[in-house]
């Protein structure tokens, strides 16, 4: 089964960059993975997906803001020009047909 | 567009068997490149996969509780039903349903859909 691991926490002012990263486990270094976020009080939302050439693929009605990339076994999710709403928690998501994982989540502050 | 929402009991008592039913609107199971899963999350605590079922009848179950769980479809209501056997207070949880899309890039069945989710207490 592959494992993720995230970072617990991040944080960033208003107007400025971050970058989250998501390693994969040796093994499935070239998995595709996925981006969730999770405000505060709400259920997840699907962001995108990143392969491991770096394309990424974002869900419906996700800003211009939010993209992805990819280097060896970390996936990135890269995020400009920070708003409040931007706050919460950020889960990455692998998968192959018979079982799902998720990684441990990163908590953002937007300070 | 796609919506999923779950309903079923919000207090069960433990060893107990909870009955989630995820109603969707927007897909079909007819079409050969869909899927529906479950996951939970404790309050406070990460995501968790528990189950999913695909168009073709296809399960599978995660490792920690794979001898307690049953999901199964029912195409004509548009449902998805997990069972959960045996309940104790460490399963509460927010239960989520969401939608799984097959892509023919590679990426096989993507999460591109979350339900509102629902918070099950186990408690006597």
């Amino acid at each position: 089964q592959p494992v993720l691991t995230q970072s617990s926490s991040a944080s960033a002012s208003p107007g400025s960059s971050v970058k989250l990263t998501c390693t994969l486990s040796s093994g499935n270094t070239r998995s595709v993975i996925a981006w969730h976020q999770q405000q505060p009080g709400k259920a997840p939302r699907y962001l995108m997906k990143v392969e491991g050439s770096g394309n990424y693929h974002k869900g419906s009605g996700v800003p211009d803001r939010f993209s992805g990339s990819s280097s060896g076994a970390d996936r990135y999710l890269s995020i400009f020009n920070l708003q409040s709403e931007d706050e919460g928690d950020y889960y990455c998501e692998t998968w192959n047909m018979n079982t799902r994982v998720f990684g441990g989540g990163t908590k953002l502050t937007v300070l | 567009q796609i919506t999923l929402k779950e309903s079923g009991p919000t207090l069960v008592k433990p060893t107990q068997t909870l009955t989630l039913t995820c109603t969707f609107s927007g897909f079909s199971f007819s079409a050969t490149d869909v899927g529906v899963g479950w996951i939970r999350q404790p309050p406070g605590k990460a995501l968790e996969w528990l189950a999913l079922i695909y168009w073709n009848d296809d399960e599978h179950y995660g490792p920690s509780l794979r001898t307690r769980l049953s999901i199964t479809k029912d195409t004509s209501k548009n449902e998805v039903v997990l069972k959960v056997t045996d309940l104790e207070p460490v399963d509460t949880a927010t239960y989520y349903c969401v939608h799984l899309q097959y892509y023919f890039d590679g990426s096989a069945y993507v999460l591109d859909y979350w339900g509102q989710g629902i918070l099950v207490t186990v408690s006597s």
